[in-house]
């Protein structure tokens, strides 16, 4: 069965540091990978997704992601945060080979970037 | 362009007491679905229909009912409301997700049982 991890509850940065929220998933064969943000009181929202290809992938607000086959780790990565990126965040894994109709997601990790 | 829409975004209900809330997209996708978030436990699938006519199961879907009408609607209803159900309920939809579409979602329904 698929299954995503997200082995920190909280991370805090200070403004203009770099910023890195944690991924691990457990899927047989290749996977498809997603990070979603969500705001206070709004619903989740797509930042980017790897599919095949290029092992670093962009996405929206300047966030990137890099996928790590063996070991088997999906990290969202910004170069320098913003106060305004605080959220919660979301990554989640689609196993396309059972016709892809679950996504799991993990627990969220709430990001709090300090001015 | 509405994308998706749900309502009502907050509701009480008695313990007993059934409810259908509702979800609407107007972008022809042919995927929906509904997770239902709780604090640590992230989302959690209750059903999804992959198009009019088809629904199946997620990884929570006991006390919730689902049908398929149209390609736009995919109301969820709560047969016998507990407290256990009291929760924060988003719809998702999206193209094939088998083709690697990210989902839409609505902007919720905060759902207390009591």
């Amino acid at each position: 069965a698929q299954s995503v991890a997200q082995p920190e509850d909280q991370v805090n940065v200070a403004e203009g540091n770099p910023l890195t929220v944690k991924c691990t998933y457990s899927v047989s064969g290749n996977p498809y990978l997603f990070w979603y943000v969500q705001y206070p009181n709004r619903g989740l929202q797509f930042l980017l997704k790897y599919i095949t290809g290029d092992n670093l992938v962009k996405g929206s607000y300047g966030f990137e992601a890099e996928f790590n086959k063996s070991q088997t780790s999906f990290h969202l990565k910004k170069p320098s945060a913003l106060v305004s990126d605080s959220a919660l965040y979301f990554c989640a894994v689609r196993d396309p080979n059972t016709g892809g109709f679950k996504t799991i997601f993990g627990a969220g990790t709430r990001l709090f970037v300090k001015a | 362009n509405a994308g998706v829409t749900q309502t009502p975004k907050f509701q009480v209900l008695k313990t007993g007491q059934s409810m259908t809330l509702q979800c609407a997209q107007d972008m022809n996708h042919e995927y929906m679905s509904w997770y239902r978030q709780d604090p640590g436990m992230g989302l959690r699938l209750i059903h999804y229909s992959v198009g009019a006519g088809i629904t199946d199961q997620g990884e929570v879907p006991n006390g919730y009912n689902v049908s398929r009408s149209t390609t736009e609607d995919f109301p969820l209803r709560l047969l016998s409301a507990a407290p256990s159900q009291t929760s924060v309920y988003f719809c998702a939809s999206s193209y094939a997700p088998d083709t690697g579409h990210g989902y839409t979602f609505g902007s919720g329904t905060r759902l207390t049982v009591v």
